[in-house]
Formats: structure tokens, sequence, C-alpha cells
């Protein structure tokens, strides 16, 4: 597509229950971001897909957290048993890597604002 | 993978004067890249300098790159109200693109 999609853009859900945060890459893009960002806050690196390599995911803040990323396109951020803490706005990314010294220029979507009442 | 350190961490301004937003990091680096945020949704890619280089302009924005110091400048010329964002560096190495973001610099433009 001519952008990162991302949905739902809003999103509001009782404590406990599970959600699905849903990112479309750019066609073509090799890597694949996810950030959160509560108010007021930077962002906080969550999880890093690269090609078929296994993802990078240091960021992740506990298990509750997992993601997946389907035949290298779109990926899935899902939130099990949801917290308050949760609340925030999360941002997809995607990248073209160009080589190990080359430029990794991130194009990102316009992000899921979640609300954990 | 290693993230940029912006400074100030905010910063107000009239409309019309410049803007000038710093950014250290600390192992050598390929590239450093400047990003936008505006509203607190996605961020923007602004310009993008080459180690080997040592500035770069796009439009109002003026980039500068000091290998030795380790930093990096923005600067915005003419600022305008519109230009009231966030503004992160990304400094990129060898180790990989794993991409971190710092704080960020808060800029308020005043009308």
């Amino acid at each position: 597509g001519a952008g990162v999609s991302q949905s739902p853009s809003n999103k509001v859900t009782e404590k406990g229950k599970d959600v699905e945060l849903r990112c479309d890459p750019i066609s073509g893009h090799t890597a694949l971001y996810w950030y959160r960002q509560s108010l007021g806050q930077g962002l906080e690196f969550l999880i890093y897909f690269q090609g078929n390599s296994a993802p990078d995911k240091s960021g992740l803040p506990s298990d509750r957290f997992s993601a997946e990323r389907t035949g290298g396109s779109v990926s899935t951020l899902t939130i099990q048993r949801t917290q308050q803490e949760d609340s925030a706005v999360y941002l997809c990314a995607s990248s073209l890597v160009s080589g190990p010294s080359g430029a990794n220029v991130l194009t990102f979507g316009a992000g899921s604002r979640l609300t954990v009442l | 993978s290693q993230q940029g350190e912006e400074d100030p961490q905010a910063l107000s301004i009239q409309e019309g004067e410049n803007a000038t937003m710093n950014c250290s990091y600390k192992t050598s680096i390929n590239n450093l890249q400047w990003y936008r945020q505006n509203s607190g949704r996605g961020l923007v890619h602004l310009i993008l300098i080459r180690s080997n280089e040592r500035e770069k302009h796009s439009g109002r924005l003026r980039v500068t790159l000091d290998t030795s110091k380790k930093s990096s400048s923005l600067l915005i010329t003419a600022s305008r109200a519109a230009d009231t964002a966030s503004y992160f560096c990304v400094p990129s190495g060898a180790g990989g693109f794993k991409t971190i973001f710092g704080a960020g610099t808060r800029l308020f433009v005043k009308a």
C-alpha cells in the first residue's frame, strides 16, 4: 500500500480483556517495528521483525504481550488480560533495509490508541 | 543499536525565530536521521545525514554532523506555528537495524 496502515485507530476495552492491534506495512518493506507511547512520554520499543530472522522481542514489557508477522507482511500485536497501564498509543513502522551500512528510514502508521477502563 | 540524546528537552520560541536542537550519541555511526512527531501520533522522517557528510539542507531545515564530537544539530529557520512538535534524532551504526528513540525535544512555536 501507499503507507503503513494500522487498525483499529481507537480501541476501548475493559480490564482483563484481550486485544489485537493490526499493522499493514508498506509492500516490500522487510522490517517491521512496534512501539508504545504513553501520554506525554517518548516511544518505547516493543518488538522488531526483520525478514525471516527471529524477531527481537527485547522490549515486550511482559508475557501478556506477543506479536507475530504473517508471511513477512501483516503483523498483529496481541495484549492478553489488559491492564489500565497498557493504555497508550501503539505505533507501527516499517522500513526497507538496504544493507548493513545503508539507510534504514522508518515509515510510521498513525497509531492505535488503546484505552483500558 | 543506540539511541540519541536530544537537548534541550523543551524549547519555546516566537514564530519567525530560528530553532536549534542538538543530539549526542555514543558510538560510531553510518548515518543519523531526524524525525518529527505532531500531536502524539506517527512520526515523520525529516532528513538523513551520512557519516561522511558535515551539513545537509532540506527547505527550512539544516542538519549538521560532527562525528569527532559525536553530535548533530537540527536548525529550523523562520519557524512557524505548524513546526510545533517533538523532534527525535536516530543514530544508526553497524549494530543492526533495531531502532530506538530517545525522549526528543519538544518545540513550541508561539504565533
